[in-house]
This record gives C-alpha cells, sequence and structure tokens, in this order.
C-alpha cells in the first residue's frame, strides 16, 4: 500500500541554520505530495504542495521538490527561524476523489536563538 | 480564503454526555473530513463526505456519528465517549466545483476541537 517515511526528530538547530527534513514515499499512479506544519496547540497547516513529477512548492522560505526517480520530497530553508518551531508532517493523497491522505510520522523541528 | 472554521475549540465531556462538533468551510467545498489525532502522532482519517453523502468510514465506533445538513456544514456527533477517546479532532475540506485543484484532493484543515473525556 501507500506509504510516507519520513526522518525521525527531534531537529533541533541554531536560528539562521540550514534545514532538510527527509521524506521518502511509496506509491502506485502518480500521488499529489504535502508538507503540512503543525505549530504548538494548533490545527494543520497546508505549508506546499506539487502536484506532479519535478513540480517544486514552495511557501515561506521553505521549498520542496517532486522526485519521482528517487520518490521523495525532502523541505529544504535557507535560514531558519524561532518562528519555524513546529512539527512537520509530509503528505501524499492517494488520488483525485475524496480520499484519505497518507502522512509521515511527523518531524518536531526547534529553532534555538 | 482557504478557512475552515471549527468550534468548539476546547471540549471537556464525561462519559455520559453527548455533545457535538462543529465544522464549516465557505469554500464551496464538495468533500469534507473528519480526523482525530493523539498527541505526537499524525493524524487518523476517521469519516468523508463527498457531495455531502458519507462515503468512507474507517471503521470508527459508532458512539462517534457524523452528519452533514449541508456542503459547508460537518457535525460530529458524540455518546458515551471513553477516556482514550481525547484527543484533537480535526475537520477538513477539498475539491472545489471546478479549477486546478479539482483533481487533486488537496485538503485543508480547520484548527481543530481539543476534546478530553473524564
Amino acid at each position: 500500500g501507500n506509504s510516507v517515511t519520513q526522518m525521525e526528530g527531534p531537529v533541533t538547530l541554531s536560528e539562521e541554520a540550514f534545514l532538510t527534513i527527509n521524506c521518502t514515499y511509496t506509491a502506485t499512479g502518480y500521488p499529489s505530495l504535502f508538507w503540512y506544519v503543525q505549530y504548538p496547540g494548533e490545527g494543520l497547516q497546508l505549508l506546499l504542495k506539487a502536484t506532479k513529477a519535478d513540480d517544486k512548492g514552495s511557501n515561506k522560505g521553505f521549498e520542496a521538490t517532486y522526485r519521482k526517480e528517487t520518490t521523495s520530497f525532502h523541505l529544504e530553508k535557507g535560514s531558519v527561524q524561532v518562528s519555524d518551531s513546529a512539527v512537520y508532517f509530509c503528505a501524499l493523497s492517494e488520488g483525485s476523489s475524496a480520499s484519505k491522505i497518507i502522512f509521515g510520522s511527523g518531524t518536531r523541528l526547534s529553532i534555538r536563538p | 480564503d482557504t478557512e475552515v472554521t471549527q468550534t468548539p475549540k476546547h471540549l471537556v465531556m464525561g462519559m455520559t454526555n453527548k455533545k457535538s462538533l462543529k465544522c464549516e468551510q465557505h469554500m464551496g467545498h464538495r468533500a469534507m473530513y473528519w480526523y482525530k489525532q493523539k498527541a505526537k502522532k499524525p493524524p487518523e482519517l476517521m469519516f468523508v463526505y463527498s457531495y455531502e453523502k458519507l462515503s468512507i468510514n474507517e471503521s470508527v465506533p459508532s458512539r462517534f456519528s457524523p452528519e452533514c445538513p449541508n456542503s459547508s456544514l460537518l457535525n460530529l456527533h458524540l455518546h458515551a465517549l471513553q477516556p482514550e477517546d481525547s484527543a484533537l479532532y480535526l475537520c477538513a475540506s477539498s475539491h472545489p466545483r471546478g479549477g486546478a485543484e479539482l483533481a487533486k484532493n488537496i485538503q485543508y484543515f480547520g484548527a481543530g476541537t481539543r476534546l478530553s473525556v473524564l
């Protein structure tokens, strides 16, 4: 079945450091890929998306590229801020109809001032 | 606007109580979802409504009863819950009537209702 694997946390970085959170997936067909962010005590926010191979999603300085050849969708940011501290979920959509999103286990990110 | 509104934000209930969670979206989305999220875990799908009809029930116990009164509203009725049902309950919506997002199942989430069952 479809699945998403992302790097275990927690990840702790200093402010202005470079961030990479790895995500790989297993899927049949051509899923859409997402990164969601969950700030403490809040719901999920869609951070960025990519709906076909080689698409690059970007938002708030974060980027991720849909790599079909390596089945990956790694999240990157060039210079993190304390306000980026949150849990990040990589996810894929199984299809075009209303269906479940498959989430990774989540990666907790903490940024030190 | 990509807003999904959930009420209440917090809810404490006893095991014999009956309560309801509410979710509303005005984006013209045709699919709505309930997810349950336990601490330090990803969300787990409970129910999916597509065009106001229940299309997926992930074997959820009958003490959880979903309802979709119209295309903008989604309720989750709770009765005789157990302490292990304490969690964050998230609503999401997707599938506008048209446009590029139609075929991509891009789901937008609300802020959730944090439920404690005593």
